[in-house]
């Protein structure tokens, strides 16, 4: 059982736009803002769209966006596009110092 | 450009031991300031953190896995490894070795994973 709670499932259409949720509890997210979240296509590795919460790669579009309120951290991808269809996975540094994962949202492009 | 490889067995016997290892091109792993890592991903699951390394050799492990697993590094060639001992089948997954850097508690870079089946 992952320590963040993400929805198994989301969908949007194309040039739409969607949020993602990542639930914890204050221990798992700490007194940092230490929020990331990762894409993964199937059959390859995870990459990093966004760090600290709120901060992009070079290289990620700024069609992705993060935030953080309470226990509760959010990715917006907007103007959906089709490879934009993947997993997304939040992970957060908590308060005893360990990083842990949510179990990943499928985003379903329609 | 940073690049990472895992490598080693892609078939373990219940009870035997995991040993893997992450060949790093691009960067010096001892003139890194940021740690290395790996993780796992059951198939079909999500991901988890196995632990951490850093280039003098002091290591973060998962409470979970612990007393199983042993972690190197040998800045001589570049590398670090794993290894998990009394592997079951839980124990199969796709295993990446990561950098947590130049971001705090972010994976920047991967490799390509290995997909590691206990069974006999």
């Amino acid at each position: 059982q992952s320590a963040l709670t993400q929805p198994p499932s989301a969908s949007g259409s194309l040039g739409q736009s969607v949020t993602l949720s990542c639930t914890g509890t204050s221990s798992d997210f700490g007194d940092y803002n230490y929020v990331s979240w990762y894409q993964q296509h199937p059959g390859k590795a995870p990459k990093l769209i966004i760090y600290e919460v709120t901060k992009r790669p070079s290289g990620v579009p700024d069609r992705f966006s993060g935030s953080k309120s309470g226990n509760r951290a959010s990715l917006t991808v907007s103007g959906l596009q089709a490879e934009d269809d993947a997993d997304y996975y939040c992970s957060s540094l908590a308060g005893n110092k360990d990083l842990v994962f949510g179990g990943g949202t499928k985003l379903t492009v329609l | 450009q940073l690049q990472l490889q895992e490598s080693g067995p892609g078939l373990v016997k219940p009870s035997g031991t995991l040993s893997l290892t992450c060949t790093v091109s691009g960067v010096s792993i001892a003139s890194s300031t940021y740690y290395w890592g790996w993780l796992r991903q059951p198939p079909g699951k999500g991901l988890q953190l196995i632990g951490l390394i850093y280039y003098s050799g002091r290591t973060s492990e998962n409470p979970s896995l612990k007393r199983r697993l042993a972690m190197s590094v040998d800045t001589s060639q570049n590398q670090f490894s794993l290894r998990l001992t009394s592997v079951t089948a839980a124990d199969t997954a796709v295993y990446y070795c990561a950098y947590m850097g130049p971001y705090v508690a972010s994976f920047s870079s991967w490799g390509q994973g290995i997909l590691v089946t206990v069974s006999s």
